[in-house]
C-alpha cells in the first residue's frame, strides 16, 4: 500500500532550467495538492485539484504549473526555475468525509529542490 | 481570509509530562475543521487529530487531545505523557467547510512549532 509517492526525492537545478515533479496516489482520492515548505513559513499551498482534469491556484502559484490528466497523478512543473523556488515540495491527496467534514490529507515524503 | 497562528517557536518538555501546543485561528465562516499534523525530523507529515467546529466534545486520539475553545478561537493540542518520539515539528491547520461544499478544498497551515522532549 504505497499511499502517495513523489518523484524525484532530490533534485538540483540551475537557474532557468525546467523540471517536473510527479505525484502518484493509489487511494482513489479525488483531491490532490502541492505545497511548499520553507523554514519558518509552514506549508503554503501552490496548486490543487478537486478531480481529474481540474486544477486551481493556491496561495503561491506564480512560477508553477500543474496538470491532472489522470486521477491518480498530479504533476507540478517549473518552467524556468529560480533560486526562490528552492524548497521542500509536498504532494498530498484526500477524500472528504462529508458526514464529519474531516478532510484528512495523506502526504508524500517530500521532494527537496535546490535551484542554484 | 482564514489564518492560523502558532506563536510558540519552540517548547521543551520532560519525558512523561504533559504539554500544550497553542493554536489560534481566524475565520468568518461558521463551519470549519481544525487539524494537527506532526513532522518528525525524517520529514513526513503525520495526521494526529481533527476537530469540527460543530463537534460538541473535544476530540481525543490516544495521548492526543484537542482543547477546542470556540469563543476564543483556539484549538490547542495537548499531548499527555510525552515520549522521546514526540520530538518533532507540529502544525495546526484549518479547512473552511462552507466553501468546501462548493468544491473548494483548501487546508491552511500555521508556521509550526518545534517540540523537544528531554529524557
Amino acid at each position: 500500500n504505497a499511499g502517495v509517492t513523489q518523484t524525484p526525492k532530490f533534485r538540483v537545478l540551475k537557474t532557468g532550467q525546467s523540471m517536473t515533479l510527479l505525484c502518484a496516489q493509489d487511494m482513489n482520492h479525488e483531491y490532490m495538492y502541492w505545497y511548499r515548505q520553507d523554514p519558518g513559513m509552514g506549508l503554503r499551498l501552490i496548486h490543487y485539484s478537486v478531480g481529474e482534469g481540474t486544477t486551481a491556484k493556491g496561495e503561491v502559484p506564480d512560477g508553477y504549473n500543474v496538470s491532472r490528466l489522470k486521477k491518480q497523478n498530479f504533476l507540478l512543473g517549473l518552467e524556468s526555475a529560480a533560486p526562490s523556488q528552492t524548497s521542500v515540495y509536498f504532494c498530498a491527496s484526500s477524500l472528504t468525509d462529508y458526514s464529519t467534514g474531516a478532510n484528512v490529507l495523506t502526504f508524500g515524503a517530500g521532494s527537496r529542490l535546490t535551484v542554484l | 481570509a482564514q489564518k492560523i497562528t502558532q506563536t510558540q517557536p519552540g517548547m521543551f518538555v520532560q519525558e512523561k509530562e504533559a504539554v500544550t501546543l497553542d493554536c489560534t485561528y481566524d475565520t468568518s465562516d461558521p463551519s470549519y475543521g481544525l487539524f494537527w499534523y506532526k513532522q518528525p525530523s525524517s520529514g513526513e507529515m503525520i495526521f494526529l487529530i481533527y476537530q469540527g467546529s460543530y463537534d460538541q466534545q473535544n476530540a481525543t486520539e490516544g495521548r492526543y487531545s484537542l482543547n477546542f475553545q470556540k469563543a476564543r478561537k483556539s484549538a490547542n493540542l495537548v499531548i499527555s505523557a510525552s515520549q522521546l518520539g514526540d520530538s518533532a515539528m507540529y502544525f495546526c491547520a484549518m479547512r473552511d467547510l462552507t466553501r468546501a461544499q462548493g468544491g473548494s478544498e483548501k487546508l491552511v497551515f500555521g508556521k509550526g512549532m518545534k517540540l523537544t522532549v528531554n529524557p
